[in-house]
Parts: C-alpha cells; sequence; structure tokens
C-alpha cells in the first residue's frame, strides 16, 4: 500500500522560497513517477510538474517554468518541490501524488498535502 | 494547452438519485496508442483528491460501480446511478494528452 507523506505547514516571506518535502513508502520508490498538483485554497487543482525518481529528469507546467525545482533523494525515498520568489499567489495547499505504473501520467494516490502560507 | 470545462458547476441531488457531471475537452485526447487520457477525481471535504476513473471508463480499485464514466474524442460525462451521502466534494475531470490539466470542478452536496 503506497503511502506518502508530506511535510508540515509553512509559512514564508515574499519573496523567499520553499522547500516541501514528500516521503513515499510501501512501493519501489523508483518505479513510479511523482506529481506535485496545487490548490489555492477555495479553488481547484493545478498541475504543477513531474519528476521521474529514477533519473531525476523533471517536467514543469509552463506557468512555473523557472521557479519550480523537482528533486529526489533515492536513499531516503522522498521528493522535494522548491518553488522560489514566493508571493500571495502561491499561498496554496501542495500535494505530491504518485503516478500509475503504467506509461500514462495519471496520479493514482496522493499525499495529505503542505499548506504553504506567503505573507508579510 | 488544453483546457476542461465541466457541467455543471454545483450539483445538489436527492439521495438515491442519478446523477451526471459532463467533461468538454478543447482538444481530442485519443492518444496514438488508442488510450484516451480523460480521468475523474473526487476530493472529499478535507480530504486530497482520489482517484475514480481512468482512461474515461475504468473504475479505479475500489471504486463501487455506481461510477459510470463514459464518452470518447472530446466528450465525457461522470454519472452516479444513485447518490450516496458519502458521494460529497468535488469531482474534477483531468487529462493528460498533453501534460496534465484538471477542469475547474463540480461541487456536489446531498439536498
Amino acid at each position: 500500500q503506497a503511502q506518502l507523506v508530506q511535510a508540515g505547514a509553512e509559512v514564508k516571506k515574499p519573496g523567499a522560497s520553499v522547500k516541501v518535502s514528500c516521503k513515499a513508502s510501501g512501493y519501489t520508490f523508483t518505479s513510479y513517477y511523482m506529481h506535485w498538483v496545487r490548490q489555492v485554497p477555495g479553488q481547484g487543482l493545478e498541475w504543477m510538474g513531474i519528476i521521474d525518481p529514477n533519473g531525476g529528469r523533471a517536467t514543469y507546467a509552463q506557468n512555473f517554468q523557472g521557479r519550480v525545482t523537482m528533486t529526489r533523494d533515492t536513499s531516503t525515498s522522498t521528493v522535494y518541490m522548491e518553488l522560489t520568489s514566493l508571493r500571495s499567489e502561491d499561498t496554496a495547499v501542495y500535494y505530491c501524488a504518485r503516478n500509475d505504473y503504467g506509461g500514462n501520467w495519471f496520479p493514482d494516490s496522493w499525499g495529505q498535502g503542505t499548506l504553504v502560507t506567503v505573507s508579510s | 494547452d488544453i483546457v476542461l470545462t465541466q457541467t455543471p458547476l454545483y450539483l445538489s441531488v436527492t439521495p438515491g438519485q442519478p446523477a451526471s457531471i459532463s467533461c468538454k475537452s478543447s482538444q481530442s485526447l485519443l492518444y496514438s496508442d488508442g488510450k484516451t487520457n480523460l480521468y475523474w477525481y473526487l476530493q472529499k471535504p478535507g480530504q486530497s483528491p482520489q482517484l475514480l476513473i481512468y482512461e474515461v471508463s475504468s473504475r479505479f480499485y475500489g471504486v463501487p460501480d455506481r461510477f459510470t464514466g463514459s464518452g470518447s474524442g472530446t466528450d465525457f460525462t461522470l454519472k452516479i446511478s444513485r447518490v450516496e451521502a458519502d458521494d460529497v466534494g468535488v469531482y474534477y475531470c483531468m487529462q493528460s494528452r498533453h501534460l496534465l490539466t484538471f477542469g475547474p470542478g463540480t461541487k456536489v452536496d446531498i439536498k
């Protein structure tokens, strides 16, 4: 049974960066891609990108290009999402979500989410 | 970018009655491998999203057969045959034909 456990809430000032972690267990970490999806309070889901934990290659959504970096640590089965130049509009819950094993991209298991609050 | 639109955006349903949500794509979601990359998720209040339907019509593990996905090309539908109290939440369609995008969501509650 896949389990994704995310770090606790963060409060950041505008212009700062945040790095959110997601620790995976219950499956072979390097065999499943991982997505990051965010949700502004009261709004819908927005896909940020995907990382292949096997090689570390990531693909990012256009909206976040240049501001987001996804990395992984295979020794601890953890993926990270770093977002820079934070602004108030980045206040959101950030989810990691494991991709299905097959070739198509779709999350089949989600973390509990990490609330990032950007406020001066 | 592929844009998904959902209708209605809000649905209030009497328990035991059916419900239907439409999802329309700005481009065909049929991929060269013959699969159609359209998915449905439910986000229950205070919870993370959960996968209901993958590739248009296949139910994910443990999803009751009250949930049925259908459609092709650019037009898709999620039907709940008999709504239960546990079905409340926001339903999102999602495409992965080109990267990933989600529809705006349809909020379902119980009358």
